[in-house]
Formats: structure tokens, sequence, C-alpha cells
């Protein structure tokens, strides 16, 4: 059972150039987050997806999209690359269900952009 | 606006004494308050978590006390051992819309042998 997957853990890209994470859950998850994680920030959440074929911005969307095409899978581009998007990208899954609503972390991908 | 804060950024402990995690939010909406403990090179861990409509949660080790009129909640964890050397983040969430998770910017807790 492996959870969250997330590829590639590593990737440094040039400004302007563009690049895909995959996220794969096996777990039958529901919900799918992308959140960033950066010195002194913590995580924040880009966007984020509560089912199959939907997506939402959480509270950093800006230069950055998603998909959500099947059930277990959520894809975060980055179309241009900036060197604000330096950081270490985790996705998330969990249940769609009332209380603490705890989500399972892959392992992080870390994006240097120059 | 940091919705939810962890004002020290670290924390040292001796082996075997008591560790105390802070938190601090200004949401009064959140309904659920969650700990998650991360080492270096991999994903946030759940730890704990409390619903709002209690004022302790023990597991353990691990005991989450929340007050709300202060809007604060604390991790405890006695007695810390060096495997709880970590970074350690407080998060929350609003009774409506349970999808999206606040969280703090952690507070990294080294135990000393």
């Amino acid at each position: 059972n492996a959870g969250v997957t997330q590829t590639p853990k590593f990737r440094v890209l040039k400004t302007g150039q563009s690049m895909t994470l995959l996220c794969a859950q096996d777990m039958n998850h529901e919900y799918m987050y992308w959140y960033r994680q950066d010195p002194g920030m913590g995580l924040r959440l880009i966007h984020y997806s509560v089912g199959e074929g939907t997506t939402a911005k959480g509270e950093v969307p800006d230069g950055y999209n998603v998909s959500r095409l099947k059930k277990q899978n959520f894809l975060l581009g980055l179309e241009s690359a900036a060197p604000s998007q330096t950081s270490v990208y985790f996705c998330a899954s969990s249940f769609a269900s009332s209380g603490a609503n705890v989500l399972t972390f892959g392992a992080g991908s870390r994006l240097t952009v120059l | 606006d940091q919705q939810v804060k962890q004002n020290s950024p670290s924390l040292s402990v001796q082996e075997g004494r008591i560790s105390i995690l802070n938190c601090d939010y200004t949401n009064s909406m959140f309904d659920y308050f969650l700990w998650y403990k991360k080492y270096p090179a991999e994903g946030p861990t759940f730890l704990i978590s409390i619903s709002s409509i209690k004022d302790k949660n023990e597991d353990g080790r691990f005991t989450v006390f929340l007050n709300k009129s202060a809007k604060h909640l604390s991790l405890h964890i006695v007695p810390s051992q060096p495997g709880d050397s970590a970074v350690y983040f407080c998060a929350a969430r609003p009774n409506f819309g349970n999808e999206k998770l606040t969280f703090g910017t952690g507070t990294r807790l080294t135990i000393i042998p």
C-alpha cells in the first residue's frame, strides 16, 4: 500500500520553462490537495479537488494550474516557472467526511527555479 | 493574514522532560484542530486532533489542550524522546468547507539526550 506518491522528487528548471508534478493515491480518497512549504511560511494551500473532474483555488493559486481527470491522480502544472516558485511541494489526500479530515501526505517534490 | 500562528520557531527540551508546543488562531469558525509532525525529507504525518467541543484529547505521550476563549491550543509531549525531534505543525479547519486545512508556520523541536 503506497499511500500518496509524488513524482518527480527533485527538479531544476530555468525561468520560463514548464513542468508538471504528478500525485497518485491508492486509498480511494475523494479529496486531494497541493501545498507548498517555504521557510517561515508553513504549508500553504495552492489548489485542491473535492472529487474527480473538480478543482478549486486555495490560498496561493497564481502561476499554477491543476487537473483531476482520474480520482487517484492530481496534477500540478507550472506553465512558466518563476524563481518565486522555488519550493517544496506536497500533495495530500483525504476522505470526504466530517470530522477532523485527516490528510495523508506524500514525501514531497523539491523544485528549484533558476 | 496568518490565521494559525506558531510564534516559537524552535524549542529545545531535555530528554525525559515535558515538551510544550503552542499555537494561536484568529478564526472563530475553526472547528477542528490538528497537529502534524514532519521529519526532514518526508511529508507531514498526522499526530493528534481535537474538536472544538472538547478541551483536551490524549493519545499516549501526546496531549492536546484547547482554550477556545483564548483561541489557543497546545501540544504536550511527556516524556520527550529523541525520536520526537521534528518540526510540528498546528492546523485548523472551519466547521464548513472541511476540505480546507490551514497550517501554522511550524515549530522545530529538538530533544537533547
